[in-house]
């Protein structure tokens, strides 16, 4: 059975702090890892990821993936009070649909 | 329409009533897919359509749940005599490409269902 296994479950940061999400998985047939952001409405889609140790990067946000060790890491540097939400790590694997984690709830305070 | 829409965006239903959820997807996306959160949970697989062929249906929780796609454009999501643990947010999400979820997946906002 696919796993996949966020943490910490929360965090809470003041505001321009870095935070590190972490994101475990096993798949079979992995295909790729995705990162999405959700606040009240629909998750948002952040990063693709399919090849170990490239760097995707958008602004404050970063993420890399290691294939060899199943795992993949979501930094956010300068944080503001806006990132504050559930971020959610999804793997396509053998099965269709992607096998999402519990997320990580992000709180960031002022 | 520009994005997945999804309605109704909340329903209540009493134990035992049918409820039917609907997903507009983003026009000309193959694939769409249905999710149920539960509160405090990640999305879990409920089930996948390819244009109108239903590939997988293996997250569907009970014989209760039952999903069509019949013109390979909106789906419906129904469930018949509800339940309490049938509460929850009910995501859909579709996708460009007609592969297994290789590709980034576009959310509605979800229908969040009380069974009371």
């Amino acid at each position: 059975e696919d796993k996949v296994v966020q943490s910490p479950l929360s965090l809470v940061v003041h505001e321009g702090d870095t935070v590190t999400l972490n994101c475990s998985y096993e798949v079979t047939n992995f295909r790729s890892l995705l990162w999405y952001k959700q606040e009240k409405k629909a998750p948002t889609f952040l990063f693709m990821l399919t090849s170990s140790g490239i760097e995707k990067k958008s602004g404050r946000l970063s993420s890399i993936l290691d294939k060899k060790e199943l795992f993949s890491i979501l930094n956010i540097t300068a944080t503001q009070t806006g990132d504050s939400a559930i971020y959610l790590c999804a793997v396509g694997g053998g099965a269709d649909g992607l096998t999402f984690g519990k997320g990580t709830h992000l709180i960031i305070q002022p | 329409g520009a994005g997945v829409s999804q309605s109704p965006r909340y329903k209540v239903a009493k134990r035992g009533q049918d409820v039917a959820l609907r997903c507009d997807p983003i026009s000309g996306h193959v694939s769409l897919f249905w999710y149920q959160q539960a509160l405090g949970q990640g999305p879990e697989f409920l089930t996948y359509f390819q244009n109108e062929a239903q590939l997988d249906k293996s997250g569907l929780p009970s014989d209760r749940f039952f999903a069509e796609r019949p013109e390979g454009s909106v789906s419906t999501l129904k469930i018949q005599r509800t339940q309490q643990e049938d509460s929850a947010v009910y995501l859909c999400a579709s996708s460009l490409t007609g592969n297994e979820n290789t590709g980034e997946l576009f959310f509605g906002e979800g229908s969040r269902l009380t069974v009371l």
